[in-house]
């Protein structure tokens, strides 16, 4: 069974830097692409970024650019997300998700976890 | 960027009845478009792909079409279990979702 469960979020302050986790299991992690979606309260989906499966090609979304980055551990079937100046727009519950097993793009995604939520407060 | 443009934002309907959900691309898109379901406090589930391929598991109720920059989801036949918001994604270039469709039952 696919499993994705995120960690790592957090009351922080403006400014303050976070990184989240991924952890999947059930499958082969190195085969697929990972990629984060945001959802701030009450509104719609974002999409923040994606890292192929070789760790090494990454994409971000516009407003993602210079203050995220994204990475993966193979080893430990782990993603990551590192934010730093975080802003009160950041705040959102972030997903990772999953390339969609079909391989046809890595924007697209079958499996998603829970979401950890972040939240930008003084 | 490409921008995404779902309509209506909301829609109220009997059980049974047919809905249709439009998404607008602000460019030509080709096929790569997909539809998420998402209940509140839940993760999205994968509906339909590449416009209108049907994800594995999900009911025959639901259906996609369209190509270029028009898309639609069809629900044939609302059941209850189907209350929830709607999204489009469009995986062409980049990434970019619809603002949603929020969909319930009368």
């Amino acid at each position: 069974e696919v499993q994705l469960l995120e960690s790592g979020g957090g009351l922080v302050l403006p400014g303050g830097s976070l990184r989240l986790s991924c952890a999947a299991s059930g499958f082969s992690f190195s085969s697929h692409a990972m990629g984060w979606v945001r959802q701030a309260p009450g509104r719609g989906l974002e999409w923040v970024s994606v890292v192929y499966g070789d760790g090494i090609t990454t994409y971000y979304a516009n407003s993602a650019k210079g203050r995220f980055t994204i990475s993966r551990d193979n080893s430990i079937n782990t993603l990551y997300l590192q934010i730093h100046g975080l802003r009160a727009d950041d705040t959102a519950v972030y997903f990772c998700a999953r390339q969609h097993a079909s391989g046809s793009s890595a924007l697209l995604y079958d499996y998603w976890g829970q979401g950890t939520l972040i939240t930008v407060s003084s | 960027d490409i921008q995404m443009t779902q309509s209506p934002s909301t829609l109220s309907e009997f059980v049974g009845d047919r809905v249709t959900i439009t998404c607008r691309a602000s460019q030509s898109i080709s096929s790569w478009l997909a539809w998420y379901q998402q209940k509140p406090g839940k993760a999205p589930k994968l509906l339909i792909y590449k416009a209108s391929t049907l994800e594995g598991g999900v009911p025959s109720r639901f259906s996609g079409s369209g190509s270029g920059t028009e898309f639609t989801l069809t629900i044939s036949s609302l059941q209850p279990d189907d209350s929830a918001t709607y999204y489009c994604q469009q995986y062409d270039s980049s990434s970019t979702f619809g603002g949603g469709t929020k969909v319930e039952i009368k």
